[in-house]
């Protein structure tokens, strides 16, 4: 089954505690995002990556950070999370070119950080 | 710098009744897509369509219809007959082109349909 998983899906942490939220897709698609979604502000994209070693930034990149080792994967990283971080972290998948049709979102990751 | 509004933050109608969900745009880039997407109350996005900005068509999907008007930077959403499961926010969003894939979300419209 086509899917882009999210793990944890639910995370209580406390400030300064590094975390890693790990996002996996099986339809072997070339870009991925991560994106945050707050009440009253929507999603705003945190990063994207366009290939495997290639990543940028969205619209609310600071205070994390991504890699893309692999064609699969593509983690969150929160060296050092703060309460205004809690939120609910979406990962999405998309083939690029004449096949891309849409973005494959993850299941969503509930972050609390106290 | 890309933007997408919508104007609605919630609303409520009545089962049966038709409602207009407005999202306006504004982009620099004369080639870009625009999104909606659905998330219920589950939590999940769910994808519903995709429109490149050169094919003006409206679409139709079931009780599902779209209105893009590039000389007004808008791509309304109209469900016609509405449903309780229709209740969800709703998200428009803009993506621009070429080869790499920043995308803007608005702030989504809550719809809540009465029984």
């Amino acid at each position: 089954e086509a899917q882009v998983t999210q793990n944890p899906r639910y995370l209580i942490t406390v400030t300064g505690k590094k975390l890693t939220v790990t996002c996996s897709q099986n339809m072997n698609h070339e870009y991925m995002s991560w994106y945050r979604q707050d009440p009253g502000l929507g999603l705003r994209q945190i990063y994207y990556s366009m290939n495997v070693e290639v990543t940028d930034k969205g619209d609310v990149p600071e205070g994390y950070k991504v890699s893309r080792k692999e064609k699969r994967n593509f983690p969150l990283i929160l060296e050092s999370p703060s309460p205004n971080q809690t939120s609910l972290y979406f990962c999405a998948s998309s083939s690029s070119g004449a096949t891309y049709n849409e973005q494959f979102f993850g299941p969503g990751t509930r972050l609390t950080v106290l | 710098a890309q933007k997408v509004t919508q104007a609605q933050t919630e609303i409520s109608v009545v089962e049966k009744e038709d409602v207009t969900l407005d999202c306006v745009y504004e982009t620099r880039d004369t080639t870009y897509y625009l999104f909606w997407y659905k998330q219920p109350p589950s939590g999940e996005l769910v994808f519903l369509i995709r429109r490149n900005s050169f094919d003006e068509q409206n679409e139709i999907s079931g009780r599902y219809s779209w209105n893009f008007q590039k000389s007004t930077s808008s791509f309304n959403f109209t469900i016609t007959a509405s449903q309780v499961v229709d209740s969800a926010v709703y998200f428009c969003a803009l993506e621009n082109s070429g080869g790499y894939q920043k995308v803007t979300f608005g702030i989504g419209t809550k719809l809540q349909v009465i029984p």
